[in-house]
């Protein structure tokens, strides 16, 4: 696709299911990245995909989180035994081998625990 | 860490002014990016700048890098109300394997 694709855009759950969020970034791009973003707060790092290389899983808050990212292309982000505070909006974003060049956003998913 | 504080948090001007943000970061970068925000969800990318360069326009907007002062500053001029959103500076480390890390942002609000 011409840009970075995230489903589902919305997702409700109840608190303690697993929720999986998908990211196709563009074709390509060789990083992708995973960002949390609160209700009026900044973008929180999460995990961070780069070609072939072991995934920067620095960001993550907890061992509920997980990520995988299969053939270099299409990303998954699980979030196992949600709680309301992982309510958010998950942002993709994806970018060019190049160093740093400029990063695509999706536009988001938003996830809500009840 | 290498990332980015926007100052101030919140802005808000009148239609016409000029708005400026400011960014500091800690480590050494290879770049430094502008993005902006509308309605809380994907980011639009603005502009980079290069760690060898000082400033850099595009349309209204200029930036300008202060590699000595680890600093950035986004200067948007004749500001519209369309001008509206957060503004969020990213740092780029001196690798492609490291990662690009946002600051908390700038809310602007351009008052018509």
């Amino acid at each position: 696709g011409a840009g970075v694709s995230q489903s589902p855009s919305n997702k409700v759950t109840e608190k303690g299911k697993d929720v999986e969020l998908r990211c196709d970034p563009i074709s390509g791009h060789t990083a992708l990245y995973w960002y949390r973003q609160s209700l009026g707060q900044g973008l929180e790092f999460l995990i961070y995909f780069q070609g072939n290389s072991a995934p920067d899983k620095s960001g993550l808050p907890s061992d509920r989180f997980s990520a995988e990212r299969t053939g270099g292309s299409v990303s998954t982000l699980t979030i196992q035994r949600t709680q309301q505070e992982d309510s958010a909006v998950y942002l993709c974003a994806s970018s060019g081998s190049v160093v740093n060049t400029e990063a695509f956003f999706g536009q988001g998913t938003r996830l809500t625990v009840v | 860490s290498q990332q980015g504080e926007e100052d101030p948090q919140a802005l808000s001007i009148q239609e016409g002014e000029n708005a400026t943000m400011n960014c500091s970061y800690k480590t050494s970068i290879n770049n430094l990016q502008w993005y902006r925000q509308n309605s809380g969800r994907g980011l639009v990318h603005l502009i980079l700048i290069r760690s060898n360069e000082r400033e850099k326009h595009s349309g209204r907007l200029r930036v300008t890098l202060d590699t000595s002062k680890k600093s950035s500053s986004l200067l948007i001029t004749a500001s519209r109300a369309a001008d509206t959103a957060s503004y969020f500076c990213a740092t780029g480390g001196e690798t492609s394997y490291d990662k690009v890390i946002f600051g908390p942002g700038t809310s602007l609000s351009v008052i018509p």
